[in-house]
């Protein structure tokens, strides 16, 4: 079983503070992550798929690293927003299929 | 910008009814998926589809459960006999290739109950 998690589960962030929080798994036969952003009630919105060890990826004010030795990526939120509070799941897939196997979940809450 | 929608929002059912989910897929998708997230729990691989056969399915996905692209543009879910712990959040997702590194877009959900 392909164990996937996520920490903080929650985290509170005053606006204009940056935060970053921690996607881990397991560091053999790694294929891929894909980091989605998840606002209630609306579709999950895919960030970033992220394949080799020292990727970064950057959208905006969200950026991503990914090591895939140590088994953990990073997802930062520069100065962060009222619009960037969501839910920021990770998941891995594998070359046997391209299931999704996800991670929890971070839930972010940015206050004004 | 192309969306995967999916309807109804929110299914309340008695346990043992059929419920059928629907999901419009991307169109020029070719590959779907379905995944539930029972409150609390992450977010769960079910099914996926490619050229009307079951490419993979999960223990979850048991003879309660069929997928069916019933014609061009959609996709179903249906449970058979609903029983109390299928009440979750069913989310319907699409992709172009079936490479691991292939973006899956994913609908709203629908939240289902199930008393």
């Amino acid at each position: 079983i392909l164990n996937v998690e996520q920490s903080p589960q929650s985290l509170h962030v005053q606006e204009g503070d940056s935060t970053n929080f921690t996607c881990s798994f397991p560091s053999s036969n790694f294929y891929a992550l894909h980091w989605y952003r998840w606002e209630t009630a609306k579709s999950p919105e895919a960030l970033f798929v992220m394949t080799l060890n020292g990727d970064e990826k950057k959208k905006g004010r969200i950026s991503a690293t990914l090591n895939t030795k140590e088994g953990y990526s990073y997802l930062y939120i520069k100065g962060s927003q009222p619009e960037d509070s969501a839910t920021y799941l990770c998941a891995l897939t594998k070359a046997a299929g391209n299931k999704l196997t996800f991670g929890g979940g971070t839930r972010v809450l940015v206050k004004p | 910008e192309p969306e995967v929608t999916q309807t109804p929002s929110h299914q309340v059912t008695q346990m043992g009814q059929e419920v059928i989910l629907r999901c419009v897929p991307i169109s020029n998708h070719l590959y779907f998926y379905w995944y539930r997230q029972i409150l609390g729990q992450k977010v769960e691989f079910l099914v996926s589809f490619y050229n009307n056969e079951i490419s993979e399915k999960s223990e979850i996905f048991d003879d309660q459960f069929s997928v069916e692209r019933p014609d061009g543009s959609n996709f179903t879910l249906k449970i058979r006999s609903t029983k109390l712990e299928d009440s979750a959040m069913y989310f319907c997702a699409s992709s172009r290739d079936f490479t691991y590194t292939d973006t899956q877009y994913f609908g709203p959900g629908t939240r289902l109950t199930v008393l």
